[in-house]
């Protein structure tokens, strides 16, 4: 079975500062892997998503890559402001329609 | 654009009773799921449905039952609610199971 790690659990960091968010998963197997934000009493909103196939995709102040063998996966969020406080959750995806979810990295920026 | 609609957004159940947790699509996808959210226990897989008609089982299928009528609209009901079923639910949808997941936001459920 899929095991899908978010480590930490939680991060304060001062606004201006990098971001860089963590994950990893145990079966290397995967068809494409998402980012995605949530915002308290939210749903989910996807942010990235890399196909297994690609090393990273780039969005703006955000960067993810993908290391498919090692069974690692990183966000980058450049120049963190406060309205980037929020749940950052990561999800690999087989090649079927299951997705496996982190449980999630909640971010505070500190203005 | 309004993406992916849930009503309710809140609900609250007497053990026993029964609802339908409704969620539409205008986006046309083919895909559409329904998870659970518990803390401590991430987001869970309910019921999938490929396309009109097809509906699996996820990992948390016992106590709910699902139909998907037409392809914007994924329903899901509690016969008889529990109070091991006091969650936030989320149904989200996709074109391809290769594309990004889209969510709604949320039915907050407790059952008493």
């Amino acid at each position: 079975k899929q095991e899908v790690t978010q480590i930490p659990a939680a991060l304060s960091v001062p606004e201006g500062e990098n971001l860089v968010l963590n994950c990893s998963f145990t079966d290397s197997a995967i068809y494409n892997l998402q980012w995605f934000r949530q915002d308290p009493g939210k749903g989910l909103t996807s942010l990235l998503l890399i196909q297994s196939s690609q090393r990273e995709q780039t969005s703006g102040r955000l960067n993810a890559s993908l290391d498919k063998s090692s069974g690692r996966s990183t966000l980058y969020i450049a120049a963190s402001q406060p309205g980037d406080s929020a749940t950052y959750l990561c999800a690999v995806s087989p090649y079927d329609y299951k997705l496996s979810f982190g449980a999630g990295t909640t971010v505070t920026v500190r203005a | 654009n309004a993406g992916v609609t849930q009503t309710p957004k809140f609900q609250v159940l007497k053990t026993g009773q029964s609802m339908t947790l409704q969620c539409a699509q205008d986006m046309n996808h083919n895909s559409m799921y329904w998870y659970r959210q518990d803390p401590g226990m991430g987001l869970r897989l309910i019921y999938y449905s490929a396309s009109e008609g097809t509906t699996d089982k996820g990992e948390v299928p016992n106590g709910y039952n699902v139909s998907r009528l037409n392809k914007r609209e994924f329903s899901l009901r509690l016969e008889s609610a529990a109070p091991s079923q006091t969650s936030v639910y989320f149904c989200a949808s996709r074109v391809t199971d290769n594309s990004p997941l889209h969510f709604g936001n949320g039915t907050r459920l407790t059952v008493t």
